[in-house]
């Protein structure tokens, strides 16, 4: 059974650059496509992009031009970097696993981020 | 980007009851890649239905998904007490992915 694990610093300064990883355990991250995905405490979901095993990615536009996403098969991980950061991007951020189709079919625990001085 | 806005907003509902959810499209909804997740607090978003009406591994019968194009339904037959929780539709025919804002089903 495939399993996600989110791991990254859990605050992180307004104007800076959040940093995340997803490590992929019981499965291969290939041949699958990867997504990040947001949640502000008491707030509906927002997909922030997902990234093929490939490398290739496809991201929000409301949040593409601060979004960066690497994928490391070595290490059977893929990053989320989210650049000047604001108070408005604090939430519990998920990694998660797409079927064939699209599906979001596994879902890390998430780890929460808070932006803050 | 495809605007989904799910209502009622709060279902509250008794045990046994029917709970059905309604998800509307801004624009027809490719393929009807369709998805509904249920949330309780704490935890992450689990998938129930994909497809508009395909149940996902292991989620009991009573769960049902409906619907084409713009319009889509997620009905629970009769709640069971571990069904009181956040549910979301999210297509993924057309990027961005988007999900609707949620409905709650609480217990009246």
């Amino acid at each position: 059974q495939v399993q996600l694990q989110e791991s990254g610093p859990g605050l992180v300064k307004p104007s800076e650059t959040l940093s995340l990883t997803c490590t992929v355990s019981g499965g291969s991250i290939s041949p699958h496509y990867w997504s990040w995905i947001r949640q502000p405490a008491g707030k509906g979901l927002e997909w922030i992009g997902r990234i093929y095993a490939s490398g290739s990615t496809s991201y929000n536009p409301s949040l593409k031009s601060r979004v960066t996403m690497s994928v490391d098969t070595s290490k059977n991980q893929f990053s989320l970097k989210l650049s000047s950061v604001t108070a408005a991007d604090t939430a519990v951020y998920y990694c998660a696993r797409e079927s064939n189709g699209g599906v979001i079919v596994v879902w890390g625990q998430g780890t929460l981020v808070t932006v803050s001085s | 980007e495809i605007v989904l806005t799910q209502s009622p907003g709060t279902l509250s509902l008794s045990p046994g009851e029917r709970a059905t959810l309604s998800c509307r499209a801004s624009q027809s909804v490719n393929s009807n890649y369709l998805a509904w997740f249920q949330q309780k607090p704490g935890q992450a978003p689990r998938l129930l239905i994909y497809g508009a009406s395909s149940r996902a591994t292991g989620v009991p019968d009573r769960f049902s998904g409906s619907g084409s194009g713009t319009d889509f339904t997620l009905t629970i037959s009769r709640l069971e007490p571990e069904d009181f929780a956040v549910y979301y539709c999210q297509q993924y025919g057309s990027s961005p992915w988007t999900f609707g804002q949620g409905t709650k089903v609480e217990i009246k």
